[in-house]
């Protein structure tokens, strides 16, 4: 059972348009989400997060939102990048159940054009 | 500042060996957390270790266990590898085993299994 859902595995944008990458979960009891990114023989590397008490969190070019009722999170970069080409993933935990393991979804390669 | 630091990088076992990955924590970072990721997957919870102890547990069999040191390092032992077992291992580490902000991720540990 895939609670945390990436279903478009791979995305191109154009350099200095949007790219938007999208994440669906199942468990109504994840609270906490995060965004990585990963390049090739490296480890993930955290990019953004979000507490289910707010519906969009900002750093900079990269942008979450969340939409609890939907069940639904999107990561959108503005502009885009060639350096952000990567393979995204999104994580959720629920920590009130004192849980703290993350679920990842299965990630979407994006590949910015230049 | 170093970051997460997993020996060794690539790894070659036969099936029915044992295996011991290491993982030194990013400084100042006390829990360690083990992911484990398939080819085209996500990464998948193995376990987190905080204080020594194991704290929280994914779908994995007994064959997985690991250890904390004093240190704050970390060993993951796989006992009776099967060829399934070939895969990405990743260390996580946090402050504190919500790793609220996000944790750091290391390069991990490529096993294969033959």
């Amino acid at each position: 059972d895939q609670q945390v859902k990436q279903n478009s595995p791979s995305l191109s944008v154009q350099e200095g348009r949007i790219s938007i990458l999208n994440c669906d979960y199942t468990n109504s009891m994840f609270d906490y989400f995060l965004w990585y990114k990963k390049y090739p023989a490296e480890g993930p590397t955290f990019l953004i997060s979000i507490s289910s008490i707010k519906d969009k969190n900002e750093d900079g070019r990269f942008t979450v939102f969340l939409n609890k009722s939907a069940k639904h999170l999107s990561l959108h970069i503005v502009p885009s990048q060639p350096g952000d080409s990567a393979v995204y993933f999104c994580a959720a935990s629920a920590s009130p159940s004192g849980t703290y393991k993350y679920i990842f979804g299965t990630g979407t390669r994006l590949k910015v054009l230049a | 500042d170093a970051g997460v630091t997993q020996s060794p990088t690539h790894l070659i076992k036969t099936r029915g060996q044992q295996v011991t990955l290491r993982c030194s924590p990013k400084s100042g970072h006390d829990t360690v957390s083990w992911y484990q990721q398939a080819l085209g997957q996500g990464p998948q919870f193995i376990f987190q270790y905080y204080e020594e102890e194991e704290r929280q547990r994914g779908n994995f069999p007994d064959r997985f266990s690991g250890h904390q040191f004093p240190n704050y390092s970390s060993e993951l032992n796989v006992n009776a590898l099967l060829l399934g077992d070939s895969a990405l291992y990743l260390c996580a580490s946090s402050l504190g085993p919500g790793g609220i902000g996000g944790y750091t991720f290391g390069s991990g540990t490529r096993l294969t299994v033959v």
